[in-house]
């Protein structure tokens, strides 16, 4: 199985902090078709996950372009520019290239 | 407006079986793709299969196989999953995800107890 290695593993920030996750992958996740299926997901406390990035860069719908996504083959970057009290929670990638899907270990986001 | 509605949580005992529901409105549930996922709390996710509405295709993460089952419902526009032989590791928060993972459900807890 893939697995993606998420650091930091908790990240303390103040609002309007930029701060950024990394997620590498021991594959890369580069496709066959030329898509990277890597995903960001936020999952704040008692909540279901909320698709934030998909194919690397693209916003999801609804998502503040305060968040960006960046990288390719094996190393991943989520970038927020602003941190806002609204985006604590734990963060996670996950990766659909290969099967099974996996997610990485998650960073948890607090607020200073 | 897209919506995934799980059903309730579950206490169940050792060795007997669960069927969780999806039920999905406000999406074109028969061409669409439905995976479902576990959480135990604290921890990270795991992902446990994928079912395509369209003809009932599926595919499972091997260390699910044999635990769960992924069924669908096009007249009710619902996802099933079968959890069998359940133990204490199957405790868990479970969730239904839409199409390219972005609607989830609420999840529902799922307790394996005596």
């Amino acid at each position: 199985d893939v697995v993606l290695t998420q650091t930091p593993s908790i990240l303390s920030a103040t609002i309007g902090q930029s701060v950024s996750i990394s997620c590498r992958s021991s594959q890369s996740l580069l496709d066959s078709d030329g898509n990277t299926y890597l995903y960001w997901f936020l999952q704040r406390p008692g909540q279901s996950p909320q698709r934030l990035i998909y194919l690397v860069s693209n916003l999801g719908s609804g998502v503040p372009n305060r968040f960006s996504g960046s990288g390719s083959g094996t190393d991943f970057t989520l970038k927020i520019s602003g941190v806002e009290a609204e985006d604590l929670g734990v963060y996670y990638c996950m990766q659909a290239t290969h099967a099974p899907l996996t997610f990485g270990s998650g960073t948890k986001l607090e607020i200073k | 407006q897209v919506k995934l509605q799980q059903s309730g949580a579950e206490l169940v005992k050792p060795g007997a079986s669960v069927k969780l529901s999806c039920k999905t409105s406000g999406y074109t549930f028969s061409t669409s793709y439905m995976s479902w996922f576990k959480q135990i709390p604290g921890q990270s996710i795991e992902w446990i299969g994928m079912i395509y509405a369209g003809d009932g295709g599926t595919g499972y993460n091997q260390k699910f196989k044999g635990k769960a089952t992924l069924t669908v419902d096009t007249s009710s526009s619902t996802a099933y999953m079968d959890l069998s032989s359940l133990t204490t590791e199957d405790s868990a928060v479970y969730f239904c995800a839409l199409g390219y993972f972005d609607y989830w459900g609420q999840g529902v807890m799922v307790t394996v107890s005596s």
